[in-house]
């Protein structure tokens, strides 16, 4: 059974940092490994998707990275602003059965001004 | 565009009585996801749709959660009766198809809660 974690549970950094974001998966067999921004009361955000075959994708100052192998995937998140605070989640994409994603169960990201 | 759009947005029921959601996914999207998200929990999927078919409901609760999606396009939820433990954010999702990449596109969801 995938399972998918993520550390840390919640984060605090000042304005300007770089930070990364940590999730892991048990099964490499996926599909694809996407990461969601989650606001507080709204739904979620794609910010990146990447394929199976492909281990990194970039968007502005966000590049995921994924090691299908060891089962990891990073997000980086460069220089960063208040406006980054949010829950960050990663889900896979099973290839067995209905090939439904399965979530983590979040990094809190706080960015202080 | 218009983007998924749910109703209502909360929800307070008391035990033991019915509760239904709604879901308007994206023009032209043929898949559609209802995720319940416990608080500080990832959302996990309830069932999906491939146009009216339900090809994924393992994970509903089909003593009490009953769903529909008629003409392929517009979902109904239903709890019926609800139970305190029911109380979570209920999302719907929908993605152009069951595609590997394709994205899956969230609505804000609807938070209920059951006294």
């Amino acid at each position: 059974k995938q399972e998918v974690t993520q550390i840390p549970a919640a984060l605090s950094v000042p304005e300007g940092e770089n930070l990364v974001l940590n999730c892991s998966f048990t099964d490499s067999a996926i599909y694809n490994l996407q990461w969601f921004r989650q606001d507080p009361g709204k739904g979620l955000t794609s910010l990146l998707l990447i394929q199976s075959s492909q281990r990194e994708q970039t968007s502005g100052r966000l590049n995921a990275s994924l090691d299908k192998s060891s089962g990891r995937s990073t997000l980086y998140i460069a220089a960063s602003q208040p406006g980054d605070s949010a829950t960050y989640l990663c889900a896979v994409r099973t290839t067995s059965g209905t090939y439904k994603y399965i979530f983590g169960t979040g990094t809190r990201l706080k960015v202080l001004a | 565009e218009a983007g998924v759009v749910q109703s209502p947005r909360y929800k307070i029921i008391e035990k033991k009585q019915p509760v239904a959601f709604w879901c308007n996914p994206i023009s032209g999207h043929n898949t559609l996801y209802w995720y319940r998200q416990n608080l500080g929990q990832g959302p996990e999927l309830l069932i999906r749709y491939e146009n009216e078919e339900a090809v994924d409901d393992s994970q509903l609760p089909k003593d009490r959660f009953s769903a529909e999606r008629l003409k392929g396009v517009d979902s109904t939820l239903k709890i019926q009766p609800a139970e305190l433990g029911d109380s979570a954010v209920y999302l719907c999702a929908s993605s152009p198809s069951a595609a590997r990449t394709d994205t899956q596109y969230f609505g804000p969801g609807t938070r209920l809660t059951v006294l």
